[in-house]
């Protein structure tokens, strides 16, 4: 059975860095495209970041380019969001998220539970 | 303001059939697949519809996608009260270069 696990989140003030994880398991790793999509309090999803499976095409959406870098480790079935400089408009609820496919093209299949970042002073 | 337009909202009653609409360009839905996502309260989102109309095993036959042009359509037919949740619809958008998402519409079941 797929299972995302994301974790890493918390309380973090305006200007500083988070950084959020997610282990994935169930299925091979290293064959599909991972993703991270948000969804602030009370709106809709909005996708974040997107990394092929062997780290060659990745992609931000214009509100976090130059901010936040995501990566990952295929011996460790594991992906990573590197959050710095951060804002109080970032304050969401983070998905990691297995795509359907190598290439970061935005097929959802298998969600994780999320995990709370929360950006205030 | 999201690419993809949703009504924010759309109500039906038991056994009803309801359908939610998804509006796009050439850009996104004009060229590429429609995804659809159903979010139950307090839960992650879960993939409904991928391909415009092809169903994830273990997804009922009452879900239905349907795609014409910029536009798509998600009908929900026999509508149960566990139906009840928000829906979105997704795309791959040619000149963004990234997937964006519908704003979401929110199914009550009266």
């Amino acid at each position: 059975e797929v299972e995302v696990v994301d974790s890493g989140g918390g309380l973090v003030q305006p200007g500083r860095s988070l950084r959020l994880s997610c282990i994935a398991s169930g299925f091979t790793f290293d064959d599909y495209a991972m993703h991270w999509v948000r969804q602030a309090p009370g709106k809709g999803l909005e996708w974040v970041a997107g990394i092929s499976w062997n780290r060659v095409n990745i992609g931000y959406a214009d509100s976090v380019k130059g901010r936040f870098t995501i990566s990952r480790d295929n011996a460790r079935n594991s992906v990573s969001l590197q959050m710095n400089s951060l804002r109080v408009e970032d304050t969401a609820v983070y998905y990691c998220v297995k795509d359907r496919e190598q290439l970061p093209r935005g097929y959802f299949q298998h969600w994780g539970q999320g995990t709370l970042v929360t950006v205030s002073s | 303001q999201s690419v993809l337009t949703q009504p924010p909202s759309a109500s039906g009653t038991p056994g009803q059939r309801v359908s939610i609409s998804c509006s796009g360009n050439s850009s996104n839905i004009g060229g590429n697949s429609v995804f659809w996502y159903q979010q139950l309260p307090g839960m992650a989102p879960k993939l409904l519809i991928y391909r415009n109309y092809q169903r994830p095993a273990g997804v009922p036959d009452r879900f239905s996608g349907s795609k014409s042009g910029t536009s798509a359509s998600l009908a929900i037919s026999g509508l149960r009260s566990e139906d009840e949740a928000d829906y979105y619809c997704s795309s791959w958008d040619d000149s963004l270069i990234g997937p964006v998402f519908g704003g979401g519409t929110k199914l009550t079941v009266l």
